[in-house]
């Protein structure tokens, strides 16, 4: 079935560095890609997604590029802030269903 | 304001002691399911909606029940909690047409 892999964390960066948290797929047909967000205490919300091969969803200084060919949405930024410290998970929606399948997370902490 | 409301946020209560959690949303979402998070496990999920008086299972079913009665709600219901259940829950909706899911704060569970 349709799975999908992120790096494990914590991730600990300290402000202004660069971020990366890796994710990979697997899955039948076209999903569509997702990056959901986490802040402390609150609901997940959606960070940025991507509908097609080659797309690039962006959203508050974060980016990820749907790559088919090596079946990844990276989620990067290129100098984070402390107000970044959350949760982030990848996940994706099959083709044509209403299913949303979830990476475990990645928690993320940034010192200032 | 677009929101999907939770109730209630907290809980704590003992093996067997029927509960309910609602969730209602006011976007007039066709599509309604409910997650679990745990620790490592990321987000699973126990039923969804595609609309009223059509459920079905999730991937972690087992203990619990809903119903769909109306568009905006679909209370998870548990009739006989166990310590097994203690978890944080979300309830989440989405618009057909719309890819990404709309959260709850979530409602952490504790069965004694």
């Amino acid at each position: 079935g349709d799975s999908v892999t992120q790096m494990e964390g914590p991730v600990t960066l300290s402000e202004e560095a660069f971020l990366t948290i890796n994710c990979t797929y697997t899955a039948t047909g076209y999903p569509s890609l997702f990056w959901y967000v986490q802040y402390p205490g609150e609901g997940l919300q959606l960070l940025l997604k991507a509908t097609k091969a080659d797309d690039k969803g962006s959203n508050k200084g974060f980016e990820a590029t749907y790559r088919k060919e090596t079946t990844s949405f990276h989620l990067e930024k290129g100098s984070v802030q402390v107000s970044d410290s959350a949760v982030y998970f990848c996940a994706l929606k099959d083709t044509g269903g209403f299913k949303t399948i979830f990476g475990a997370g990645t928690r993320l902490f940034v010192k200032a | 304001e677009a929101q999907v409301t939770q109730n209630p946020r907290y809980l704590i209560t003992v093996t067997g002691k029927k509960l309910t959690v609602t969730c209602s949303q006011n976007m007039n979402h066709e599509y309604m399911s409910w997650y679990r998070q745990d620790p490592g496990l990321g987000l699973r999920q126990i039923y969804y909606s595609m609309n009223v008086e059509v459920t079905d299972k999730g991937d972690v079913p087992e203990g619990y029940k809903v119903s769909r009665k109306e568009k905006r709600n679909f209370p998870l219901i548990l009739e006989s909690p166990s310590p097994n259940q203690t978890s944080l829950y979300f309830c989440a909706s989405s618009l057909r047409e719309l890819r990404e899911l709309f959260f709850g704060e979530g409602s952490r569970l504790t069965v004694l």
